[in-house]
């Protein structure tokens, strides 16, 4: 019974291609986050969701495309992958908006690795 | 520019002694504060949050907040190999805005 999941686990790819990555939470919460966290363990926000809308865009490049179908999921969809987009990637979430007091539920990460 | 910044370590603590993690941030108008910690390979997870001046106290863990000195520390009591991770900072400011974290302290228990 995981909290928040992810798919896939490990991406391995080329330059250039398009990769998505899954998320999904079964806690009924609302709102739905990515962040990337680089080598040097740095979790740095890139979008979340509350009720499926946008609230925070971080400044991330344009080929990085949120998206979520209902409030238990939200995607990440990258088009032409850069060296510089390898990553651990976690998907979170939480009841309400975490910048108040809401805890926030990681998933176990997605670990994309750019050739 | 909000900054979390925090000593990345590694900090090395005999097991059993007190171990001190400390975190400054920068925006004062923060009011939220919270303690994750990361295993290796692992996801974050909460262990304390903290919203009012002064201490909190869950179990072995104390989280301090002083927000006049704009700083947060988490105390971990009788510290042991288990506690051994990366304690990541993070602090909001209000509901629609983001949880910046800090790059984390690496704490190292030894046995």
């Amino acid at each position: 019974d995981t909290a928040v999941s992810q798919t896939p686990k490990y991406l391995v790819t080329q330059m250039g291609n398009d990769k998505s990555i899954k998320c999904e939470q079964n806690l009924g919460h609302d709102t739905m986050y990515w962040y990337k966290q680089d080598s040097k363990k740095f979790l740095k926000i890139m979008f979340s969701y509350n009720n499926k809308e946008l609230i925070i865009n971080e400044t991330v490049p344009n080929r990085f495309s949120p998206k979520s179908p209902d409030k238990a999921h939200l995607n990440l969809h990258i088009n032409s992958l850069e060296l510089g987009d390898s990553a651990v990637y976690f998907c979170a979430s939480s009841q309400d908006l975490a910048g108040g007091r809401d805890t926030q539920y990681f998933g176990p990460g997605t670990r994309l690795t750019v050739l | 520019q909000k900054e979390v910044e925090q000593n990345s370590g590694p900090l090395s603590v005999p097991e059993g002694a007190i171990a001190s993690l400390n975190c400054t941030y920068s925006d004062r108008g923060s009011q939220s504060f919270f303690w994750y910690r990361q295993y290796s390979g692992k996801s974050p997870e909460l262990i304390m949050f903290i919203y009012s001046n002064g201490d909190k106290e869950d179990g072995r863990f104390t989280a301090q907040l002083n927000k006049a000195s704009q700083y947060v520390s988490l105390l971990i009591r009788d510290s042991q190999p288990s506690d051994s991770a990366t304690y990541l900072c993070a602090v909001g400011r209000n509901r629609d805005d983001k949880i910046i974290f800090g790059k984390g302290t690496r704490l190292h228990i030894l046995p």
